[in-house]
């Protein structure tokens, strides 16, 4: 079946550094690649989204870029803020199945 | 509307007893799903529903769990006999889609904050 691997973390960064998140997928066909982030105490977010090899999801100045070659999906942001600290979670998505999550990575931005 | 909700937030309980938990989707989403979420780890699908039918199930899903969406509006989840193995986040998540697999189309899907089991 389907599966991800993403970043081990947590990830502690200072305010305004650059931030990468690592995911490959293993997958079946062509999925779409989505990221989903998850704050303290809420429900998992839809934070960008790909569809296509290629193609750039961006939101909040995250940015991930589909990589068909290298089945990869990294998450990027250039300048992180306290407010940004979470759980990320890569998911590649497969006509006819279900999503499948990867482990998530923490993310904490200090002041 | 306010998105999807989730009662109760927090539920502790003794190995052997029953609990339920209830899922409130956004209210014109047709598809509602439950994942189990353990700690580390990302969420796991567990079921979902179009409407009142419940169209796929997870083999995750032991005989001890049963999932009802009576009315295609709410639905609950329950756990028969916990066992220490079932502490864990359980999610509702919702959303409108065309088809009758899980995969027929994405549309995007809403989570609700969880409920969060711990099994003494």
């Amino acid at each position: 079946g389907d599966s991800v691997t993403q970043m081990e973390g947590p990830v502690t960064l200072s305010e305004e550094a650059f931030l990468t998140i690592n995911c490959t997928y293993t997958a079946t066909g062509y999925p779409s690649l989505f990221w989903y982030v998850q704050y303290p105490g809420e429900g998992l977010q839809l934070l960008l989204k790909a569809t296509k090899a290629d193609d750039k999801g961006s939101n909040k100045g995250f940015e991930a870029t589909y990589r068909k070659e290298t089945t990869s999906f990294h998450l990027e942001k250039g300048s992180v803020q306290v407010s940004d600290s979470a759980v990320y979670f890569c998911a590649p998505y497969n006509y006819g199945q279900n999503f499948v999550f990867g482990p998530g990575t923490r993310l904490s931005v200090l002041p | 509307d306010t998105g999807v909700s989730q009662d109760p937030r927090h539920k502790i309980t003794k190995r052997g007893q029953n609990v339920t938990f209830r899922c409130d989707p956004i209210s014109e989403h047709n598809r509602l799903y439950w994942y189990r979420q353990t700690l580390g780890q990302g969420p796991e699908f567990l079921t979902y529903f179009q409407n009142e039918a419940q169209l796929e199930k997870s083999r995750l899903l032991s005989d001890r769990f049963s999932a009802e969406r009576p009315k295609g509006s709410f639905s609950t989840l329950e756990i028969q006999r916990t066992e220490q193995g079932d502490s864990a986040m359980y999610l509702c998540a919702s959303s409108l889609a065309v088809g009758s697999r899980a995969g027929d189309s994405y549309n995007e899907q809403f989570f609700g904050p969880g409920t969060r089991l711990t099994v003494l």
